[in-house]
C-alpha cells in the first residue's frame, strides 16, 4: 500500500498561473482533506470532503476550488495563484470523521 | 473562535528524560488530536483523544475536557522523538484548529 500520495512534490510558479495538486489514496478512506501550512505555524484546513462527489469548506477556502470525482483521489485547485499562496500543501485521508488521519507527504509550492 | 495554546513553544531534552506538553483550548471541543511532526516534514497521528487517557508505547496523552486542556507524555525520549507536535482540538463538525506547535529537540 501506498497510503496517502501527492504530485507534484515541488512546484514554482508565477503570478496568475493556475496548477492543479493530487492527492490519491489507496486505503479506501472516506473522507480526505486539504491543509496549508505556512513557515513556523501549524496547519490550516482549506477544503474537505466525506465522500466522492462532495466537498466542503474549511477555515481558509479562499483562492482554491477542489473536486472528488473518484474516492480516491482529492485534487486541489489554484485559478490564479498569488504569492499570498505560496506554503506546504498537505493532503489526508481518515477511514470515519475527523479519526485517525494519515498525511501524504507534501507539495511545497511557491509562486513568485 | 476558538484559541489554542501549546507549551512549552521550544524543549531540548537529553535522550531518556521524560516531558509532558501542554496544549490549552478556549472553548469546548468535539474533540482532540495530537500529531507530530518529524523534521523531514513529515506528519504522523499520535491520538485521537476527546477525554480520558490514551497510551501508546511510551507516549500517552490525557484530555480533561471539562477544564479544556490536553497533556502528552514522553517517557524515555528518543532522538526519532525530534520535531514538532502540535494539538488540534476540533470545535465542531466541519473545524479543527491546529495549535502553534511545540518543537521538540531530543541530543543523544
Amino acid at each position: 500500500n501506498a497510503g496517502v500520495t501527492q504530485t507534484p512534490k515541488f512546484r514554482v510558479l508565477k503570478t496568475g498561473q493556475s496548477m492543479t495538486l493530487l492527492c490519491a489514496q489507496d486505503m479506501n478512506h472516506e473522507y480526505m482533506y486539504w491543509y496549508r501550512q505556512d513557515p513556523g505555524m501549524g496547519l490550516r484546513l482549506i477544503h474537505y470532503s466525506v465522500g466522492e462527489g462532495t466537498t466542503a469548506k474549511g477555515e481558509v477556502p479562499d483562492g482554491y476550488n477542489v473536486s472528488r470525482l473518484k474516492k480516491q483521489n482529492f485534487l486541489l485547485g489554484l485559478e490564479s495563484a498569488a504569492p499570498s499562496q505560496t506554503s506546504v500543501y498537505f493532503c489526508a485521508s481518515s477511514y470515519e470523521g475527523w479519526n485517525e488521519q494519515f498525511f501524504g507527504p507534501g507539495t511545497r509550492l511557491t509562486v513568485l | 473562535g476558538i484559541q489554542v495554546e501549546q507549551s512549552p513553544p521550544d524543549l531540548i531534552l537529553q535522550e531518556g528524560a521524560n516531558s509532558t506538553l501542554r496544549c490549552n483550548f478556549s472553548d469546548s471541543v468535539n474533540n482532540l488530536q495530537w500529531f507530530h511532526q518529524n523534521p523531514w516534514g513529515q506528519l504522523i497521528n499520535l491520538f485521537y483523544i476527546p477525554s480520558g487517557t490514551k497510551q501508546n508505547g511510551r507516549l500517552s496523552a490525557t484530555t480533561v475536557a471539562t477544564e479544556r486542556y490536553s497533556l502528552l507524555y514522553i517517557s524515555s525520549s528518543q532522538t526519532t522523538d525530534s520535531g514538532v507536535y502540535f494539538c488540534a482540538p476540533r470545535p465542531s463538525y466541519d473545524k479543527v484548529i491546529f495549535g502553534p506547535g511545540t518543537s521538540l529537540s531530543v541530543i543523544p
